[in-house]
């Protein structure tokens, strides 16, 4: 079956380390993207990708960073520089915009808590 | 940001109520969606509609859109216990690839 998969589940740190979220699809989708959830609350850009080889920032880069060297991933790094990295973290894939939109597909996300 | 806003915040409702949704956005679209996302899930896709379309269906899904106004409804009609989730809409503000989502509305239906 096709789709996104993240991992892990849940992931716990300890403050002032990076830690790296996984995101894999078998979409063969080109354009990739990182969101963040706070409770009750909607999602938030944070790096997206149209295409392997580049990224642009979205709304709230600051603190993370992603690679894209191929097509079917796009980790995320949540650096300590990330003020308050504790969230729901989600990714997602889409057809690349080519003047007409597509639907997002997203992974069942990824918790993390830094204490 | 161009981040919409859900209206109402939650709703509760009995089942076999339709239940309505509404989002207002900031700036032009090329086309509005709205998801659905279950507690601790990801978000699903359910329906997609254009800046030059007013209305679309699906199932038991009605998407309404009025760029003059910024806004778009989402009414669910025969609601079920299973529809109770999380709804969300999400615009492209113009760009095409970039997507920005609402604060979302919170949907219990009661059996």
């Amino acid at each position: 079956d096709g789709g996104i998969t993240q991992s892990p589940k849940y992931l716990f740190r300890k403050e002032g380390q990076n830690v790296t979220l996984s995101c894999e699809q078998n979409l063969n989708h080109d354009a990739m993207y990182w969101y963040r959830q706070d409770p009750g609350q909607g999602l938030r850009l944070i790096y997206y990708s149209q295409i392997v080889n580049d990224f642009q920032k979205g709304d709230i880069a600051e603190g993370y960073s992603v690679s894209r060297e191929k097509k079917e991933s796009f980790p995320l790094t949540v650096t300590s520089a990330q003020k308050n990295p504790t969230a729901f973290y989600l990714c997602a894939s889409s057809l690349r915009w080519t003047g007409v939109s597509s639907p997002l597909h997203f992974g069942n996300g990824t918790r993390l808590t830094v204490t | 940001s161009q981040q919409g806003e859900e209206d109402p915040q939650a709703l509760s409702i009995q089942e076999g109520e339709n239940a309505t949704m509404n989002c207002s956005y900031k700036t032009s679209i090329n086309n509005l969606q709205w998801y659905r996302q279950n507690s601790g899930r990801g978000l699903v896709h359910l329906i997609l509609i254009r800046s030059n379309e007013r209305e679309k269906h699906s199932g038991r899904l009605r998407v309404t859109l009025d760029t003059s106004k910024k806004s778009s409804s989402l009414l669910i009609t025969a609601s079920r216990a299973a529809d109770t989730a999380s709804y969300f809409c999400a615009t492209d503000a113009g760009t095409g690839n970039q997507f920005y989502f609402g604060t979302g509305t919170s949907l219990t239906v009661i059996p």
